[in-house]
Protein backbone atom coordinates (compact mmCIF):
# COMPACT_ATOMS: atom_id res chain seq x y z
CA UNK A 1 0.00 0.00 0.00
CA UNK A 2 1.38 3.73 -0.97
CA UNK A 3 0.93 6.03 1.80
CA UNK A 4 2.22 8.35 4.19
CA UNK A 5 3.29 6.63 7.75
CA UNK A 6 3.82 8.91 11.11
CA UNK A 7 4.73 7.74 14.29
CA UNK A 8 3.92 7.29 16.94
CA UNK A 9 0.15 8.08 17.18
CA UNK A 10 0.17 9.95 20.77
CA UNK A 11 3.72 11.03 22.20
CA UNK A 12 4.03 12.55 25.21
CA UNK A 13 6.73 14.44 26.55
CA UNK A 14 8.17 16.20 29.58
CA UNK A 15 8.48 20.34 29.54
CA UNK A 16 12.44 20.90 28.66
CA UNK A 17 13.03 17.78 26.60
CA UNK A 18 13.00 17.48 22.76
CA UNK A 19 11.18 14.71 20.54
CA UNK A 20 10.97 14.09 17.28
CA UNK A 21 8.04 12.86 15.04
CA UNK A 22 8.75 10.72 12.39
CA UNK A 23 7.12 10.34 8.75
CA UNK A 24 7.95 7.98 5.97
CA UNK A 25 6.11 8.07 2.21
CA UNK A 26 6.38 5.46 -0.12
CA UNK A 27 4.50 7.50 -2.70
CA UNK A 28 7.90 8.70 -4.54
CA UNK A 29 6.71 12.01 -4.03
CA UNK A 30 9.28 15.04 -4.03
CA UNK A 31 8.00 17.68 -1.98
CA UNK A 32 6.94 16.65 1.88
CA UNK A 33 5.49 19.05 4.56
CA UNK A 34 5.04 19.61 8.46
CA UNK A 35 1.50 21.05 9.57
CA UNK A 36 0.51 21.91 12.86
CA UNK A 37 -3.25 21.67 13.80
CA UNK A 38 -4.91 23.85 16.68
CA UNK A 39 -8.75 23.75 17.23
CA UNK A 40 -10.15 26.55 15.51
CA UNK A 41 -7.21 27.33 13.59
CA UNK A 42 -6.64 25.39 10.68
CA UNK A 43 -3.49 24.09 9.54
CA UNK A 44 -0.07 26.15 9.86
CA UNK A 45 2.64 25.76 8.06
CA UNK A 46 5.86 24.75 10.11
CA UNK A 47 8.85 23.60 7.44
CA UNK A 48 8.57 22.29 4.20
CA UNK A 49 11.23 20.54 1.66
CA UNK A 50 10.86 20.74 -1.77
CA UNK A 51 14.26 18.00 -2.58
CA UNK A 52 16.56 16.40 -0.53
CA UNK A 53 19.15 17.77 1.36
CA UNK A 54 17.09 21.32 0.93
CA UNK A 55 13.79 22.51 3.31
CA UNK A 56 12.83 25.74 4.15
CA UNK A 57 10.67 27.53 6.99
CA UNK A 58 7.12 27.57 7.05
CA UNK A 59 4.79 30.76 8.97
CA UNK A 60 5.45 28.80 12.48
CA UNK A 61 9.36 27.51 12.41
CA UNK A 62 10.24 28.81 15.66
CA UNK A 63 11.32 26.13 18.10
CA UNK A 64 11.17 23.17 15.21
CA UNK A 65 13.57 21.43 12.97
CA UNK A 66 13.76 19.01 10.79
CA UNK A 67 16.02 17.26 8.00
CA UNK A 68 15.55 15.54 4.80
CA UNK A 69 18.84 12.92 4.02
CA UNK A 70 16.57 10.81 2.65
CA UNK A 71 13.57 11.40 -0.21
CA UNK A 72 10.71 9.44 1.66
CA UNK A 73 11.72 10.51 5.09
CA UNK A 74 11.21 13.94 6.84
CA UNK A 75 11.20 13.60 10.95
CA UNK A 76 10.29 16.65 12.75
CA UNK A 77 11.77 17.80 15.83
CA UNK A 78 9.76 19.52 18.56
CA UNK A 79 12.43 21.18 20.86
CA UNK A 80 12.24 22.86 24.27
CA UNK A 81 12.16 26.06 22.77
CA UNK A 82 9.26 25.42 21.39
CA UNK A 83 6.69 27.26 23.74
CA UNK A 84 3.46 25.86 23.09
CA UNK A 85 4.18 22.41 21.54
CA UNK A 86 0.77 20.67 22.30
CA UNK A 87 -0.75 19.97 19.45
CA UNK A 88 -1.62 17.83 16.69
CA UNK A 89 0.74 17.33 14.30
CA UNK A 90 0.37 16.43 10.19
CA UNK A 91 3.01 15.18 7.83
CA UNK A 92 1.86 15.41 4.14
CA UNK A 93 3.46 14.86 1.03
CA UNK A 94 3.30 15.82 -2.87
CA UNK A 95 4.09 14.48 -6.62
CA UNK A 96 6.22 18.27 -7.32
CA UNK A 97 7.21 21.43 -5.15
CA UNK A 98 6.12 23.61 -7.67
CA UNK A 99 2.82 22.76 -9.35
CA UNK A 100 -0.18 23.97 -7.43
CA UNK A 101 -2.97 21.77 -9.29
CA UNK A 102 -1.02 18.84 -7.13
CA UNK A 103 -2.93 18.10 -3.97
CA UNK A 104 -0.93 17.38 -1.17
CA UNK A 105 -1.52 14.14 0.74
CA UNK A 106 -1.85 13.81 4.56
CA UNK A 107 -0.47 11.21 6.99
CA UNK A 108 -2.62 10.30 9.96
CA UNK A 109 -0.97 12.91 12.45
CA UNK A 110 0.64 12.67 15.95
CA UNK A 111 -0.75 13.92 18.57
CA UNK A 112 1.75 15.60 21.04
CA UNK A 113 1.15 16.31 24.55
CA UNK A 114 3.28 18.02 26.59
CA UNK A 115 3.05 17.00 30.82
CA UNK B 1 0.30 38.23 2.94
CA UNK B 2 -2.02 35.77 1.13
CA UNK B 3 -4.73 34.23 3.48
CA UNK B 4 -8.11 32.43 3.44
CA UNK B 5 -11.08 32.86 5.73
CA UNK B 6 -14.06 30.28 6.30
CA UNK B 7 -17.06 31.96 7.34
CA UNK B 8 -18.48 29.30 9.31
CA UNK B 9 -16.65 27.69 12.34
CA UNK B 10 -19.15 25.28 13.53
CA UNK B 11 -22.40 24.41 11.55
CA UNK B 12 -25.41 22.09 12.34
CA UNK B 13 -27.88 20.80 9.82
CA UNK B 14 -30.41 17.89 9.98
CA UNK B 15 -30.03 14.98 7.44
CA UNK B 16 -31.41 16.38 3.72
CA UNK B 17 -30.64 19.69 4.09
CA UNK B 18 -28.51 21.68 1.72
CA UNK B 19 -25.01 22.76 2.63
CA UNK B 20 -22.70 25.87 1.68
CA UNK B 21 -19.50 26.38 3.24
CA UNK B 22 -18.17 29.90 2.28
CA UNK B 23 -14.69 30.38 1.69
CA UNK B 24 -12.85 33.58 0.92
CA UNK B 25 -9.19 33.87 -0.24
CA UNK B 26 -6.87 37.34 -0.35
CA UNK B 27 -4.61 36.18 -3.29
CA UNK B 28 -4.78 38.23 -6.48
CA UNK B 29 -2.92 36.21 -8.55
CA UNK B 30 -3.01 32.38 -10.52
CA UNK B 31 -5.09 30.95 -7.77
CA UNK B 32 -5.21 27.05 -7.10
CA UNK B 33 -7.72 26.18 -4.67
CA UNK B 34 -8.82 22.95 -2.34
CA UNK B 35 -11.60 21.67 0.13
CA UNK B 36 -10.14 19.35 2.25
CA UNK B 37 -12.51 16.88 4.79
CA UNK B 38 -11.43 15.67 7.90
CA UNK B 39 -13.89 12.46 8.85
CA UNK B 40 -13.23 11.57 13.14
CA UNK B 41 -10.76 9.40 13.37
CA UNK B 42 -9.46 9.71 9.57
CA UNK B 43 -6.87 11.29 7.55
CA UNK B 44 -6.94 14.47 6.00
CA UNK B 45 -8.04 13.88 2.46
CA UNK B 46 -8.97 15.61 -0.77
CA UNK B 47 -12.66 16.55 -1.48
CA UNK B 48 -12.13 18.35 -4.45
CA UNK B 49 -9.82 20.82 -6.90
CA UNK B 50 -9.75 24.13 -8.77
CA UNK B 51 -6.93 25.07 -10.92
CA UNK B 52 -8.46 26.23 -14.14
CA UNK B 53 -11.32 25.93 -16.62
CA UNK B 54 -14.78 25.40 -15.35
CA UNK B 55 -15.46 27.43 -12.29
CA UNK B 56 -17.70 24.57 -10.99
CA UNK B 57 -16.02 22.09 -9.67
CA UNK B 58 -16.76 18.29 -9.02
CA UNK B 59 -15.60 16.02 -6.22
CA UNK B 60 -15.98 13.28 -4.26
CA UNK B 61 -19.27 12.57 -2.47
CA UNK B 62 -21.62 14.42 -4.20
CA UNK B 63 -19.92 17.71 -3.47
CA UNK B 64 -19.22 20.41 -5.77
CA UNK B 65 -17.58 24.23 -5.40
CA UNK B 66 -17.92 26.95 -7.25
CA UNK B 67 -14.59 29.50 -7.68
CA UNK B 68 -16.15 33.22 -8.30
CA UNK B 69 -13.15 35.13 -9.07
CA UNK B 70 -14.59 38.24 -8.97
CA UNK B 71 -15.38 38.14 -5.41
CA UNK B 72 -12.12 35.69 -4.41
CA UNK B 73 -14.54 33.21 -3.53
CA UNK B 74 -14.32 29.09 -3.55
CA UNK B 75 -17.64 28.37 -1.83
CA UNK B 76 -18.44 24.39 -0.96
CA UNK B 77 -21.85 22.79 -1.67
CA UNK B 78 -23.97 20.16 -0.90
CA UNK B 79 -27.46 19.88 -1.65
CA UNK B 80 -28.59 17.40 0.81
CA UNK B 81 -26.39 16.16 3.28
CA UNK B 82 -25.97 12.70 5.05
CA UNK B 83 -25.14 11.86 9.04
CA UNK B 84 -21.77 10.24 7.24
CA UNK B 85 -20.48 14.32 6.09
CA UNK B 86 -19.86 14.62 10.20
CA UNK B 87 -16.51 16.17 9.55
CA UNK B 88 -14.34 18.92 9.61
CA UNK B 89 -14.01 20.75 6.30
CA UNK B 90 -10.86 22.71 5.32
CA UNK B 91 -10.33 25.26 2.13
CA UNK B 92 -7.25 25.78 0.99
CA UNK B 93 -5.47 27.95 -1.39
CA UNK B 94 -2.00 27.27 -3.04
CA UNK B 95 1.02 29.82 -2.68
CA UNK B 96 2.60 30.95 -5.95
CA UNK B 97 5.10 28.96 -7.11
CA UNK B 98 6.38 27.29 -3.49
CA UNK B 99 4.25 24.46 -3.05
CA UNK B 100 2.51 25.86 0.02
CA UNK B 101 -0.69 25.12 0.90
CA UNK B 102 -2.59 27.92 2.46
CA UNK B 103 -5.50 26.96 4.62
CA UNK B 104 -8.78 28.23 6.80
CA UNK B 105 -9.39 28.18 9.68
CA UNK B 106 -11.43 25.13 9.29
CA UNK B 107 -15.88 24.54 9.27
CA UNK B 108 -17.00 21.72 11.60
CA UNK B 109 -20.12 20.20 10.51
CA UNK B 110 -22.27 18.11 12.42
CA UNK B 111 -25.55 16.47 11.01
CA UNK B 112 -27.73 15.19 13.36
CA UNK B 113 -29.73 11.61 11.87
Amino acid sequence: DGGITQSPKYLFRKEGQNVTLSCEQNLNHDAMYWYRQDPGQGLRLIYYSQIVNDFQKGDIAEGYSVSREKKESFPLTVTSAQKNPTAFYLCASKISGLAGYNEQFFGPGTRLTVL
Amino acid sequence: AQSVSQHNHHVILSEAASLELGCNYSYGGTVNLFWYVQYPGQHLQLLLKYFSGDPLVKGIKGFEAEFIKSKFSFNLRKPSVQWSDTAEYFCAAHSGNTGKLIFGQGTTLQVKP
